[in-house]
């Protein structure tokens, strides 16, 4: 299985601060990385695809960079709205697998 | 549109089977490249890939679990069974299904539906 650390596991920013949220692979798995915002009680919401590519009807203060090995989700004015957990996930391999998830509060 | 929905039981007891069904509507199980999968989440906790059956019956399951779970598909329905042997507290969850096209990310997902595991 292929391997996902996301870091940190938590995070408290105050609203427009710059949000940034790391996931690193086990071995190389291309572009093929995705990130989601959950709420509670929700199931996850598809941000970005393709470790960059914004999803329709997305904000564009979410992005994501980063290629092989290292990716990089940043939420470039935070909202209040964005108070959620965020996850990465691989699907370059079966199992398809998923960070370990970051708590976002406001300040 | 693409929709999804959990259904089965809310309450189990240990060593019990899991039986869920997902009803999807909007697509085709039986177009090339269409998969339905089964992710899960325990309270509180990250979600885990269960399962996952593609149009052309091909089926994947996570290692860790794969002696406990079968996934099927009945296409002329719009359906996906899941099944979980030998239920345990710890698989206490709430369980999604979702719609995967090959090689893309999980966009459509259903509400989930929990599933506690207790005597």
């Amino acid at each position: 299985d292929v391997q996902m650390t996301q870091s940190p596991s938590s995070l408290s920013a105050s609203v427009g601060d710059r949000v940034t949220i790391t996931c690193q692979a086990s071995q190389d798995i291309n572009k093929y990385l995705s990130w989601y915002q959950q709420k509670p009680g929700k199931a996850p919401k598809l941000l970005i695809y393709d470790a960059s590519n914004l999803e329709t009807g997305v904000p564009s203060r979410f992005s994501g960079s980063g290629s092989g090995t290292d990716f990089t989700f940043t939420i470039s004015s935070l909202q209040p709205e964005d108070i959620a957990t965020y996850y990465c996930q691989q699907y370059d391999n079966l199992p398809i697998t998923f960070g370990q998830g970051t708590r976002l509060e406001i300040k | 549109q693409i929709t999804l929905k959990e259904s089965g039981p809310t309450l189990v007891k240990p060593t019990q089977t899991l039986t869920l069904t997902c009803t999807f509507s909007g697509f085709s199980l039986s177009t090339s490249g269409v998969g339905v999968g089964w992710i899960r989440q325990p309270p509180g906790k990250a979600l885990e890939w269960l399962a996952l059956i593609y149009w052309n019956d091909d089926k994947r399951y996570s290692p860790s679990l794969k002696s406990r779970l079968t996934i099927t598909k009945d296409t002329s329905k719009n359906q996906v069974v899941l099944t979980m042997t030998n239920m345990d507290p710890v698989d206490t969850a709430t369980f999604f299904c979702a719609h995967r096209q090959w090689l893309r990310p999980i966009k459509y997902w259903g509400q989930g539906t929990l599933v506690t595991v207790s005597s």
